[in-house]
């Protein structure tokens, strides 16, 4: 089965640091962009950025750019999302998911992690 | 930077025909997806494309892109569609391109 799968809830201070994850199994990991998406409480759905784990090519919305930072280790199938000071305003659901092909292509994101919901508060 | 603009909210009866539109400047040039989330639960692809459906997802759902809007039509509505709706696209067009979502759309089955 082709999933994604996210790491748990996390609840941090304001000024720490924080690393999620997202690990792909059943598919060919290094074939696919993983994109990460945030949905604040009560919501819609932002585009934070996209990497390709098979080179670890990444692009980033400029609303995202300088605030978060993504990789990937291709060995064990994981793309990351990190923050090196958490503000309260980074309290959200953040989503992984897959996109297939080229960015060229246009493609959509097929598959999509369950979410991790980063609660940030003093 | 390029902007989707969807109904905040539609509402229909069972059984019935819901369209929830985006609109963009010559959206129908560009390829759109569109997203289904329940509450609580993760983003679903249920339409890829512009029209096309991933395996699984009921032909009830249906899509069109032309000019300057994107209609997702889901027809013999039933209360599982209860759901916000999203569509997506590629912006190519900016300095910065990448992934643009509309605002969302709340389907209510009333």
């Amino acid at each position: 089965e082709v999933q994604l799968v996210q790491s748990g809830a996390e609840v941090k201070k304001p000024g720490e640091s924080l690393k999620i994850s997202c690990k792909g199994s059943g598919y060919s990991f290094t074939s696919y962009w993983i994109g990460w998406v945030r949905q604040m409480p009560g919501k819609g759905l932002e585009w934070m950025g996209i990497i390709y784990p098979g080179d670890s090519d990444t692009r980033y919305s400029p609303s995202f750019q300088g605030q978060v930072t993504i990789s990937a280790d291709k060995s064990i199938s994981t793309a990351y999302l990190q923050w090196s000071s958490l503000k309260a305003s980074d309290t959200a659901m953040y989503y992984c998911a897959r996109h297939e092909g080229d960015l060229r292509s246009q493609n959509a994101f097929d598959i999509w992690g369950q979410g991790t919901m980063v609660t940030v508060s003093s | 930077s390029y902007v989707l603009t969807q109904p905040p909210s539609v509402s229909v009866a069972p059984g019935k025909t819901a369209r929830i539109t985006c609109g963009g400047n010559n959206i129908g040039s560009k390829s759109v997806h569109w997203y289904q989330q329940k509450p609580g639960q993760a983003p679903v692809l249920v339409i890829y494309y512009d029209s096309d459906r991933p395996s699984g997802i009921p032909e009830r759902f249906s899509g069109s892109n032309s000019g300057n809007t994107a209609t997702l039509t889901i027809s013999r509505v039933e209360a599982g569609d209860e759901a916000d709706y999203y569509c997506q696209v590629w912006d190519s067009s900016s300095d910065h391109p990448g992934v643009v979502f509309g605002g969302g759309t709340k389907l209510t089955v009333l």
